[in-house]
């Protein structure tokens, strides 16, 4: 069975510009989950999916970042315009149908250099 | 709000014993769990244990939890130098699906 995948791996940009995260998650699961890890922390949760609904996005900066998951599938992060200090990895994770029960599966992650 | 703490580093020899400790404030966790991270990789899920439960045995990790101390502790039998990583431990919190990681540890494993 394949895993969460993420794209790209690894992303350097210069502040001020947009970036683009794409998590394609386990098949059949429902829930979908966007964490943000910043160097030498735990990851924190930005946002949750259940489906394509976002029922969880109140960690998310609304200001500059937006994530979407049109068809309940893939799903994508972005921020616009980047600043400094969003330089940190950003995980996917995908859960059968994210109860407490559930077990959260990662992907590899997006490590992303603002310059 | 779930707060997960764990210290910083751990080095051993290969073939001791580690143990990794982490202590939470959530008691409604209704899951904790154990996630190694290796560089450059996504987090691997080690192994969980139910809230009402004290031990839980899995070939080379065991997984003590005292709630009454919310402590949770994962010791790896025979470390050997692929265990080297950084191990997190996260909650599960009160809300469906948030998972509340810790900082991590970092095991070092000396041949």
């Amino acid at each position: 069975e394949a895993g969460v995948v993420q794209s790209p791996r690894y992303k350097i940009i210069e502040k001020k510009q947009p970036v683009a995260f794409w998590c394609n998650p386990i098949s059949g699961h429902n829930t979908l989950y966007w964490y943000r890890q910043n160097l030498g922390q735990g990851p924190e949760l930005l946002i949750r999916y259940e489906n394509e609904e976002a029922v969880d996005d109140s960690q998310l900066p609304k200001d500059r970042f937006s994530a979407e998951r049109l068809k309940g599938v893939d799903s994508t992060l972005k921020i616009q315009p980047a600043e400094l200090g969003d330089s940190a990895v950003y995980l996917c994770a995908s859960s059968p149908r994210g109860e407490v029960t559930d077990t959260q599966y990662f992907g590899p992650g997006t490590r992303l250099t603002v310059l | 709000g779930e707060d997960v703490e764990q210290s910083l580093f751990l080095s051993v020899r290969e073939g001791d014993s580690s143990v990794i400790n982490c202590t939470y404030t959530d008691s409604s966790s209704t899951y904790l769990y154990w996630y190694k991270q290796e560089p450059g990789a996504g987090l691997q899920l080690l192994t969980y244990i139910f809230s009402n439960m004290d031990m839980k045995q899995d070939q080379r990790l065991t997984v003590l939890l005292n709630k009454k101390d919310k402590h949770l502790s994962l010791r790896i039998a025979d470390t050997q130098t692929g265990d080297s990583a950084i191990y997190f431990c996260a909650g599960s919190g009160n809300q469906g699906g948030k998972l509340i990681f810790g900082q991590g540890t970092e095991l070092s494993v000396k041949p």
